[in-house]
C-alpha cells in the first residue's frame, strides 16, 4: 500500500503571497486532516476533510482553506502569507476520521518559509 | 478545550537505561490516547494507542504505556532503550465526543550508544 505523499517538500514565499500544498492520502483512507507544526511544537490541527467536506476546524483564520477531491487527495491553501505561517505542514489520512478511533497516517510534510 | 502536557522536552539516556516519558491531559471524561514517534528523517508514525480495556498497552519495539485515569496520565515506558530509539515522541489525546487529536509539544529523546 502507498503511504501519504505531500508536495512540495520545501518552498519559500514572501509575505502577502499565496501557497497551495498538496497531499495524496493512503490507499483506502477517506479522511484527510492538515496540521501546522512550528519549530519545537507539536502538530496543531488546522482542519479535516471527510467525503469532500470540511468537518472540523482548529483555531486558524479563514485565509487557511482546503479542498478534498473525489479520490480523497487534498489541498491546503493559505492566502496573504504572514511570517508566522513559516512551519512544517503535515497532512494525515485516516479511515475512521469521524470517530474517536482516528489513527493518523502522516506524510513527510511540506516545509514553508515565509520571508 | 483539551490540552496535553509533555513535561520532558529533552531527554538524554545511555543505551540500556530505562525510559519514562510523561504525558498529562486536562479533559476528565472519556479519552482515546496515542503515542506517535518520529525517527530522524522519517514520518510521524503510531507507536501505540489506548481506547479501552487493559490500561497497560503494548506497542511496537518494546514500548508500553499505562493509562491512569485518576492522574489524567498516559506515560510511555521502555525498560531498556537502544540507540535506535532516538526520536521525537508525541502524546495525543482525543476527548469523548470528538475525533480530532490534540498533540503535546513532543519530547526529544537522544540515546547514546
Amino acid at each position: 500500500e502507498t503511504g501519504v505523499t505531500q508536495s512540495p517538500t520545501h518552498l519559500i514565499k514572501t509575505r502577502g503571497q499565496q501557497v497551495t500544498l498538496r497531499c495524496s492520502s493512503q490507499s483506502g483512507h477517506n479522511t484527510v486532516s492538515w496540521y501546522q507544526q512550528a519549530l519545537g511544537q507539536g502538530p496543531q490541527f488546522i482542519f479535516q476533510y471527510y467525503r469532500e467536506e470540511e468537518n472540523g476546524r482548529g483555531n486558524f483564520p479563514p485565509r487557511f482553506s482546503g479542498l478534498q477531491f473525489p479520490n480523497y487527495s487534498s489541498e491546503l491553501n493559505v492566502n496573504a502569507l504572514e511570517l508566522d505561517d513559516s512551519a512544517l505542514y503535515l497532512c494525515a489520512s485516516s479511515l475512521e476520521g469521524v470517530s474517536g478511533a482516528n489513527v493518523l497516517t502522516f506524510g513527510a510534510g511540506s516545509r514553508l518559509t515565509v520571508l | 478545550a483539551q490540552s496535553v502536557s509533555q513535561h520532558n522536552h529533552h531527554v538524554i539516556l545511555s543505551e540500556a537505561a530505562s525510559l519514562e516519558l510523561g504525558c498529562n491531559y486536562s479533559y476528565g471524561g472519556t479519552v482515546n490516547l496515542f503515542w506517535y514517534v518520529q525517527y530522524p528523517g522519517q514520518h510521524l508514525q503510531l507507536l501505540l494507542k489506548y481506547f479501552s480495556g487493559d490500561p497497560l498497552v503494548k506497542g511496537i519495539k518494546g514500548f508500553e504505556a499505562e493509562f491512569i485515569k485518576s492522574k489524567f496520565s498516559f506515560n510511555l515506558r521502555k525498560p531498556s532503550v537502544q540507540w535506535s530509539d532516538t526520536a521525537e515522541y508525541f502524546c495525543a489525546v482525543i476527548s469523548g465526543g470528538s475525533y480530532i487529536p490534540t498533540f503535546g509539544r513532543g519530547t526529544s529523546l537522544i540515546v547514546h550508544p
